[in-house]
């Protein structure tokens, strides 16, 4: 089965400190790993794709096939950095472009 | 650009009515979903359209949803007769394409069932 499974719901830090935010997947073939964040009253938007292999807004996340995982990571996370973060993944090349997501964390940054 | 636009954003209806959801997706994307996301979830998809063919409904609770795109641009969604536990936000989201492209998000509409 496809599974997304983030095991943190709400993950607090300090500004400057680093922050990682788990994501582990569930998937039997080539899957397409996303990190969407969502900012207070604001939509849904993409942060970054692993295919991309990018940086932004200064977070990056390594596919790690064989650990089944994609976390995201930040070395001095700011308090603009408070928001709800999905990890999602999509069969790779498929024509179903749906995308599974996780639960989702909540990153609380404090000054 | 423009955005995803959906209305209505709140709707606060009893069980056992009906209601319906409009999205217009980003001009010229061909692919539009919607999504379900309860409290404390992440978003669920229940149908995706490629134009206005489907290509994507086995999550859909066909009893009492049902989605239409019938001009291959906006979409309804629509619940009749409604239950307790679909209460959620519903999101509708487009893309260029299904396959690799980026899926734009709506603000959403938060549907409570009393």
């Amino acid at each position: 089965a496809q599974r997304v499974t983030q095991p943190e719901k709400l993950l607090s830090v300090f500004k400057g400190a680093p922050v990682e935010l788990k994501c582990n997947y569930s998937y039997s073939g080539s899957p397409e790993l996303f990190w969407y964040v969502q900012y207070s009253r604001q939509r849904l938007q993409l942060l970054l794709r692993h295919i991309s292999r990018e940086s932004i807004k200064g977070f990056t996340a390594d596919l790690n096939k064989g650990e089944t995982s994609f976390h995201l990571k930040k070395p001095f996370a700011q308090e603009e950095d408070s928001a709800m973060y999905y990890c999602a993944l999509r069969r790779y090349g498929g024509s179903q472009g749906n995308l599974i997501f996780g639960k989702g964390t909540k990153l609380s940054v404090k000054p | 650009e423009a955005g995803v636009a959906q209305s209505p954003r709140y709707k606060i209806i009893e069980k056992r009515q009906s209601v319906a959801f409009w999205c217009n997706p980003i001009s010229g994307h061909a692919t539009l979903y919607w999504y379900q996301q309860i409290l404390g979830q992440g978003p669920k998809l229940l149908i995706q359209f490629q134009n206005n063919g489907v290509v994507d409904d086995s999550q859909l609770p066909k009893d009492r949803f049902s989605a239409e795109r019938l001009k291959g641009v906006d979409s309804t969604l629509k619940i009749q007769p409604a239950k307790l536990e679909d209460s959620a936000v519903y999101l509708c989201a487009s893309s260029l394409t299904a396959g690799g492209n980026e899926q734009f998000f709506g603000p959403g509409t938060r549907l409570t069932v009393l």
